[in-house]
């Protein structure tokens, strides 16, 4: 069965340093994988998705993420952090197959220091 | 603009009520989904739907029902029978990816349930 998981509940960085997201799948073969972000009390927004390809993905808002196959993980990273990148960060991980079914990580809250 | 409608934003249902939350999509997408978020547990997936006059249970499906008459609408009714039914609760639609599986999920703002 297919499962994601995320290790950092949550983490507080200072603005202008890196940040390193942490994202494990299990998955028999080469999913599809995403990171979504969510602002409090709203819906989620794409950041980056990886189908196939070059395993590193960029995405909006300046993240990117590494697929790494032998690893099982795709963690979002981003070199520089900045005060309006708090917020709650979520991989998913889907099949390829007939369906759009997504299974969601519990998430990572990012919090940024001034 | 192109998008996906959540309403109401809040939401507040009686013990014994029934509720239904609206999901309407103006992006012509077939496949539209139900999730559930509750804190510390993600989404969880409550039905979805594919393509119109077809759905499908999700992981949690006990206590809530849908329908899907026309493609742009899919609400989502939470019936008395769901237990703990006050959670924060997620529409999205799907780009399609014809025949090769997940695809690109655009979400609504979400409607936030509380039983009182």
């Amino acid at each position: 069965a297919q499962s994601v998981t995320q290790p950092d509940i949550h983490i507080t960085v200072s603005e202008g340093a890196s940040l390193e997201l942490r994202c494990n799948y299990s998955y028999g073969a080469t999913p599809y994988l995403f990171w979504y972000v969510q602002s409090p009390g709203q819906g989620l927004q794409l950041l980056l998705k990886y189908f196939s390809g070059d395993t590193l993905v960029q995405g909006i808002k300046g993240f990117e993420a590494e697929f790494k196959r032998s690893q099982s993980s795709f963690n979002l990273r981003k070199p520089s952090v900045h005060w309006s990148d708090a917020a709650e960060y979520f991989c998913a991980v889907g099949a390829r197959g007939a369906t759009n079914k997504l299974i969601f990580g519990t998430g990572t809250l990012l919090a940024v220091q001034p | 603009d192109g998008g996906i409608t959540q309403s109401p934003k809040y939401l507040f249902r009686k013990e014994g009520q029934n509720v239904t939350l609206s999901c309407e999509q103006n992006l012509n997408h077939d496949a539209m989904y139900w999730y559930r978020q509750d804190p510390g547990q993600g989404l969880r997936l409550i039905y979805y739907s594919q393509i119109v006059n077809d759905f499908q249970k999700g992981d949690i499906a006990e206590g809530y029902s849908v329908s899907r008459e026309k493609k742009e609408s899919f609400p989502l009714t939470v019936t008395s029978a769901q237990k703990n039914p006050t959670a924060f609760y997620l529409c999205a639609s799907f780009s399609p990816n014809p025949g090769q599986g997940a695809s690109e999920a655009f979400f609504g703002q979400g409607t936030r349930l509380t039983v009182v």
